[in-house]
């Protein structure tokens, strides 16, 4: 049973537009929350974190909204730029094994020009 | 930032054949984790180690062995691989107390 949800499978935006991620968790013990990001035919990478003591969490044109109480959180990319096609996984991990990350099935992102 | 190579970067191997994939990082990091990627699975963890000479089942352990020898490397063993196993594998490594996970560029594993 898959512990971290991702939607949607796949994404298609247009340059300038805001791409909505969403992810959703079971497991109210999960404490920590990246998001990695793979471009094809390469490895995975982390882009952003946040823990469950703030509720926003921005870098640039990437932000993490979280709602502890209906344990989902979205990352939301501003003014999408063709180089941010990639593939989005939201993971998480337990309180007191930070080392090991439960990852969700991710979400393919294509921003058209 | 880390610094995580993999060997092969691509390997064809024969049903029942052995395979053993190689992992070297160069941060004195802790943790180490191999992972396979496959599509419509995410990415799924096989073992993880904690240091030299630990070794720790994954979510899919199931036909692999892992190998710890010592900080820097990590290896994963198929010793009978099948065409099932044909897949991305990855291998990541991680310090104590930090959270990211550095990923390796993956081998591409086609099995026979």
């Amino acid at each position: 049973q898959q512990q971290v949800r991702q939607s949607p499978q796949s994404l298609t935006v247009w340059e300038g537009e805001t791409a909505i991620l969403n992810c959703s968790y079971e497991d109210s013990t999960f404490d920590y929350f990246p998001w990695y990001w793979q471009f094809p035919r390469e490895s995975p990478a982390l882009l952003i974190a946040i823990r469950p003591v703030s509720n926003k969490k921005e870098d640039g044109r990437f932000t993490i909204f979280f709602n502890k109480r209906e344990k989902k959180l979205s990352l939301h990319i501003t003014d999408s730029q063709p180089g941010d096609s990639a593939t989005y996984f939201c993971a998480a991990s337990d309180v007191g094994d930070n080392s090991k990350l439960i990852w969700g099935l991710g979400t393919s992102l294509v921003v058209n020009p | 930032e880390a610094a995580v190579t993999q060997s092969p970067r691509n390997k064809v191997a024969v049903t029942g054949g052995k395979v053993t994939l190689s992992c070297n990082q160069t941060n004195n990091h802790n943790n180490m984790y191999w992972y396979r990627q496959d599509t419509g699975h995410g990415l799924r963890l096989i073992h993880y180690s904690y240091g030299a000479g630990s070794t720790e089942k994954g979510d899919i352990p199931d036909g692999y062995k892992a190998s710890r020898p010592s900080q820097e490397n990590f290896s994963l063993i198929l010793e009978l691989a099948t065409p099932s196993q044909t897949s991305v594998y990855f291998c990541a490594s991680g310090d104590l107390g930090e959270d990211t996970q550095y990923f390796g560029p993956g081998t591409r594993l086609l099995v026979l």
